[in-house]
């Protein structure tokens, strides 16, 4: 039962275009949602997160907007440098009990800058 | 600030043998997670410790896996008797108190190959 999922497992795009990586969630407990970005043979580094009391978040280039009602969101990154070629993963927090400070993370998604 | 770090970086071993894998997480850090990353299942929680203290180990695929933190500064994910299908990168993360909005620092995971 996959409760986070990334169903592009790659992306390609050109430098300087925006890159939309998308994400989707079932666990309706889920209300705290973060990207990592992870590069080969690296350990996975924090991006970005939102809360679910917020609808968007943006820290430079990076934004995250989230759908509650379609139980969505997704990571756009304006404008896309080959830097950013790495893998994406989506990770979602749910509140209470044991879940506290537990991720769940998505398959991941490839992204691939192209110069 | 020293990162979260993991030892060995690789592994290669025989099956049956006993694997240790230790974590050292960054200081002041209250939260400690152990991550398995395989291209079936992704990346996916093991156990997680609070202030020492093991939370949720449900994660955890059956009892050759234990994980031990006997101190704030050392953990350690024992597997005894190892089998090819623990084949897989595995990942140590920690996160200050308040893990809930904070996010997870990783190490750079060992890579354990099992023959």
């Amino acid at each position: 039962d996959q409760q986070v999922k990334q169903n592009s497992p790659s992306l390609s795009v050109q430098e300087g275009r925006i890159s939309i990586l998308n994400c989707d969630y079932t666990n309706s407990m889920f209300d705290y949602f973060l990207w990592y970005k992870k590069y080969p043979a690296e350990g996975p580094t924090f991006l970005i997160s939102i809360s679910s009391i917020k609808d968007k978040n943006e820290d430079g280039r990076f934004t995250v907007f989230l759908n509650k009602s379609a139980k969505h969101l997704s990571l756009h990154i304006v404008p896309s440098q080959p830097g950013d070629s790495a893998v994406y993963f989506c990770a979602a927090s749910a509140r209470g009990g044991t879940s506290y400070g537990k991720l769940t993370f998505g398959q991941g998604t490839i992204l691939t800058v192209h110069p | 600030d020293a990162g979260v770090i993991q030892s060995p970086r690789h592994e290669v071993t025989e099956m049956g043998q006993e694997v240790t894998l230790r974590c050292k997480p960054i200081s002041g850090h209250d939260y400690l997670f152990w991550y398995r990353q395989t291209m079936m299942r992704g990346l996916e929680l093991l156990i997680y410790f609070n202030n020492n203290v093991p939370i949720d180990d449900s994660g955890m695929p059956e009892d050759r896996f234990s994980a031990k933190m006997p101190n704030a500064s050392f953990s350690t994910l024992k597997i005894q008797p190892s089998e090819p299908r623990d084949s897989a990168v595995y990942f140590c993360a920690s996160s200050e108190q308040g893990a809930r909005n904070q996010p997870q620092h990783f190490g750079d995971g060992t890579r354990l190959s099992i023959l």
